[in-house]
């Protein structure tokens, strides 16, 4: 079975800290995506990365960074959290780039639902 | 960009009773996704469909590329198909529409 797990399912952070968000996938997909979901908004693309080191910018990658060391782990990064940040974040991953060789489908984790206070 | 447009956002039956979401695209697509988010906020993925129809159980889509549109079809429709569904369009990014809110009610 397919499987995207994210580290935490719900997480609270305060004002001013450093938030990591784990993802790993174990389908040996080359292709990992973070998304964060907003009410009235979809889901909006934040940051991809088709291999190992490398990250391309969504649409709304202000605030964020991500870190791909491991083929398997994916990793979104806020450097000072907001409260503007306070959203769900949805981990994906793909077997074929969805952005240069054509689409394939793309697999969910569960979603980490993050409060910044 | 690519504009993915929902509707209706909002959707309230009976349980028992069909129903029919629909998605418009304002460009050529190379992948069409209709997916489920849960009440518990996970996305499944229902239907990978960039053109034609499928059917999995009571649920069914169709999308006509030329025209840019796909319509999800739930049938018989139970409490546990509430939740949002979103459409997803692959163009030279993936952009997501905002979702539509079924709610079934006992």
């Amino acid at each position: 079975d397919v499987k995207v797990t994210q580290s935490s399912r719900y997480l609270v952070k305060r004002t001013g800290e450093k938030v990591f968000l784990e993802c790993v996938q174990d389908m040996d997909h080359e292709n990992m995506f973070w998304y964060r979901q907003d009410p009235g908004l979809g889901l909006r693309l934040i940051y991809f990365s088709y291999d190992v080191k490398m990250k391309e910018k969504g649409d709304i990658p202000e605030g964020y960074s991500v870190s791909r060391e491991k083929k398997e782990r994916f990793s979104l990064i806020l450097e000072s959290a907001s409260t503007n940040q306070t959203s769900m974040y949805l981990c994906a991953s793909s077997r074929t780039s969805g952005i240069l060789d054509g689409a394939d489908t793309q697999y969910f984790g569960p979603g980490t639902r993050l409060t910044v206070l | 960009g690519i504009q993915v447009e929902q509707s209706p956002p909002d959707l309230i039956l009976q349980e028992g009773a069909n129903s029919t979401l629909r998605c418009n695209f304002s460009d050529s697509v190379n992948n069409l996704q209709w997916f489920h988010q849960n009440p518990w906020g996970q996305l499944i993925n229902l239907f990978y469909i960039p053109s034609g129809t499928k059917q999995n159980g009571r649920l069914s889509a169709t999308t006509v590329a030329t025209e840019r549109y796909s319509l999800l079809y739930i049938s018989s429709s139970q409490t546990t198909d509430s939740g949002v569904y979103f459409c997803a369009v692959e163009h030279n990014d993936m952009r997501f529409g905002a979702g539509t809110r079924l709610t079934v009610k006992p």
